[in-house]
């Protein structure tokens, strides 16, 4: 059964402080692995990867996937309280179909 | 704001009923994805619809069903209602089914079965 499972489940952190964010799948046909970022609302879009070894940045958010491994990181550095959210890591296999992790809800206290 | 309206914003209805939700994707978008959130499931894939025809299929009960009409809008069935249907259920747009499109979440349907 294809799964994707997030690690930690919650963080609580400073401003200013760095996080990591684990994303690890099992899944059969993989074909991308995204981030989304939802706060109160629905989830936004932040990367797409489905190449290994190439990291994508926005600002002090990064992403890196690892396919032999079967996992990705999302790095966010300099946390701010605007980043508390839950960040969500998606699969996609083949024919479109989408596989949720539980998220890490993430906690930035000032 | 995304461009994907989704409506109604908040349904309550009792066990047993049947409801619809409706969801029109971005402008020039083929592919609409329906999602379903609960506090215990997390986020869990529906259904996809891409120019009209269903394209792939998630853990989705029998009791619902969707579909995608010509102006490419599209419906979710949920009937025979339980309890634990109630969910937030979301549907995203992307321009096609390519692997590479980013999906655009509406702001959900939030459904309380009582």
């Amino acid at each position: 059964e294809d799964k994707v499972v997030q690690s930690p489940l919650s963080l609580v952190v400073h401003e200013g402080d760095t996080v990591t964010l684990n994303c690890s799948y099992e899944v059969t046909n993989f074909r991308s692995l995204l981030w989304y970022k939802q706060e109160k609302k629905a989830p936004t879009f932040l990367f797409m990867l489905t190449s290994s070894g190439i990291e994508k940045k926005s600002g002090r958010l990064s992403s890196i996937l690892d396919k032999k491994e079967l996992f990705s990181i999302l790095n966010i550095t300099a946390t701010q309280t605007g980043d508390s959210a839950i960040y969500l890591c998606a699969v996609k296999t083949s024919y479109d179909k989408v596989i949720f992790g539980p998220g890490t809800s993430l906690s930035v206290i000032p | 704001d995304s461009g994907v309206t989704q409506t109604p914003k908040h349904l309550i209805t009792a066990t047993g009923q049947r409801v619809t939700l409706r969801c029109s994707p971005r402008s020039g978008d083929l592919s609409v994805y329906w999602y379903q959130q609960s506090l215990d499931q997390g986020l869990q894939f529906l259904i996809q619809y891409y120019n009209g025809e269903e394209r792939a299929k998630g853990n989705i009960l029998e009791r619902f069903s969707a579909q995608q009409f010509p102006d490419l809008h599209s419906e979710l069935n949920l009937s025979s209602l339980e309890l634990g249907d109630s969910a937030l259920y979301f549907c995203a747009s992307s321009p096609g089914t390519s692997v590479n499109n980013e999906q655009f979440f509406g702001p959900g349907t939030r459904l309380t079965v009582l």
